[in-house]
């Protein structure tokens, strides 16, 4: 069955970096779309970032532009989220999720959760 | 940028009853970029619709979607006790790519 796994989350302090990754298994990585989407605290759902098929094309929320890169090694099957310059406002569980069409998220992991506090 | 914008932002209803979500756009959507979500509390969110009316994998018929443009509608006819959750919807933009969430809907338990 489908498996997408994150981990990597914990407690940063502010201006640190961090890395999540998400472990895939019961699909056919290299042909979905993966995201990130990360959910503070009692707040709704906020997309992060995505990575097309191949790695080329990435894109990012508006929030986290220039302090996050999205990556993939589809030869591990394995999708990656590099945080620097972390913030108070970065707090929140992450999820990965995975897009066969690229528009709407088919499957998700069951979070990461990342706080960033001093 | 598209905002999302669902009402009402509780629902207090019975099992047995028909819910009604709404999702508005600040402008015009493509049908076959736009979803339903469910999430449970401690839950990561689950596809229920995609392309506004089709229902994913394992959601059961009493779930559907509709709508086209800016406006969106999630019907769940006959609440089974499991139904109650938080709702959520979503919209993809190709130019440049990106993703919006409305501010989701509570539906709970009267």
């Amino acid at each position: 069955q489908v498996q997408l796994v994150e981990s990597g989350g914990g407690v940063v302090q502010p201006g640190r970096s961090l890395r999540l990754s998400c472990a895939a298994s019961g699909f056919t990585f290299s042909t979905y779309v993966m995201d990130w989407v990360r959910q503070a605290p009692g707040k709704g759902l906020e997309w992060v970032a995505v990575i097309w098929y191949d790695g080329d094309n990435k894109y990012y929320g508006d929030s986290v532009r220039g302090r996050f890169t999205i990556s993939r090694d589809n030869s591990k099957n394995t999708l990656y989220l590099q945080m620097n310059s972390l913030r108070a406002e970065d707090t929140a569980v992450y999820y990965c999720a995975a897009s066969e069409g690229g528009s709407t998220f088919d499957f998700w992991g069951q979070g990461s959760l990342v706080t960033v506090s001093s | 940028e598209i905002v999302l914008t669902q009402s009402p932002g509780t629902l207090s209803l019975s099992p047995g009853e028909r819910a009604t979500l709404s999702c508005r756009a600040s402008q015009s959507v493509r049908s076959s970029y736009f979803g339903w979500y469910q999430q449970k509390p401690g839950q990561a969110p689950r596809l229920l619709i995609y392309d506004a009316s089709s229902r994913a994998t394992g959601v059961p018929d009493r779930f559907s979607g509709s709508g086209s443009g800016t406006d969106f509608t999630l019907t769940i006819t006959r609440l089974e006790p499991e139904d109650f959750a938080v709702y959520y919807c979503q919209q993809y933009g190709d130019s440049p790519p990106r993703y919006t969430f409305g501010q989701g809907t509570k539906l709970e338990i009267k």
